[in-house]
């Protein structure tokens, strides 16, 4: 089976870096994808990790450690329109989604 | 424009009473998917489709049930036998059936049970 561990909520300032922690324990892992969500909006992607290291992309970037069992997505420059909620999903058999970390951005 | 439609966006149904829930897509997608979303919570699996007139149970299918008669359709039906099926359900598809395939998700439809 897969658990999936995230922080409930996070709060940061405008301008300022977060981090936001997923740690996991799968008995098969094949990738790990973050995805974010606007309040009652879809899904949407944004990076995906399947070899150890990081991965940037613009303002945001996503590592993988997979002998730890933990990823973590970092967020600069945050904007008031990063506001959302962030789910680490695991890929095994089927995509196994966190229960998301909601992020409030504050001016 | 490719894409994912789900309709309607907000769905009212009385206690008893089955409902069906749209979802077409034309990004030629082989696999599709069902999600539910409690407040506040992450995605769990409802059913899965790899391909046309198949389609598996995920984690949480009792009170639910699909079809899969077209590759572009995969239409959900939530039952009576849901016991709290007041919800937000997101369906999604991918080129192929797990694995690294980026899910591609529909806006959603809320559904509430008066």
């Amino acid at each position: 089976g897969q658990n999936i561990d995230q922080p409930t909520e996070m709060t940061a300032t405008e301008g300022a870096i977060v981090q936001i922690n997923c740690t996991y324990q799968t008995s098969g892992f094949n990738g790990l994808f973050w995805y974010q969500q606007h309040a009652g909006e879809a899904p949407t992607f944004l990076s995906y990790n399947v070899l150890d290291g990081l991965e940037e992309k613009g303002r945001f970037s996503s590592f993988l450690s997979r002998s730890k069992g933990y990823s973590y997505l970092l967020l600069k420059e945050l904007q008031m329109k990063d506001s959302a909620s962030y789910l680490c999903a695991v890929v095994g058999n089927m995509l196994t989604f966190g229960g998301g970390t909601r992020l409030m951005v504050k001016p | 424009d490719g894409g994912i439609t789900q309709s309607p966006k907000y769905l009212f149904r009385k206690e008893g009473q089955n409902v069906t829930l749209s979802c077409e897509q034309n990004l030629n997608h082989d696999a599709m998917y069902w999600y539910r979303q409690d407040p506040g919570q992450g995605l769990r699996l409802i059913y899965y489709s790899q391909i046309v007139n198949d389609f598996q149970k995920g984690d949480i299918a009792e009170g639910y049930s699909v079809s899969r008669e077209k590759k572009e359709s995969f239409p959900l039906t939530v039952t009576s036998a849901q016991k709290n099926p007041t919800a937000f359900y997101l369906c999604a598809s991918s080129p192929h059936l797990g694995g690294g395939d980026t899910q591609y998700f529909g806006p959603g439809t809320r559904l509430t049970v008066l």
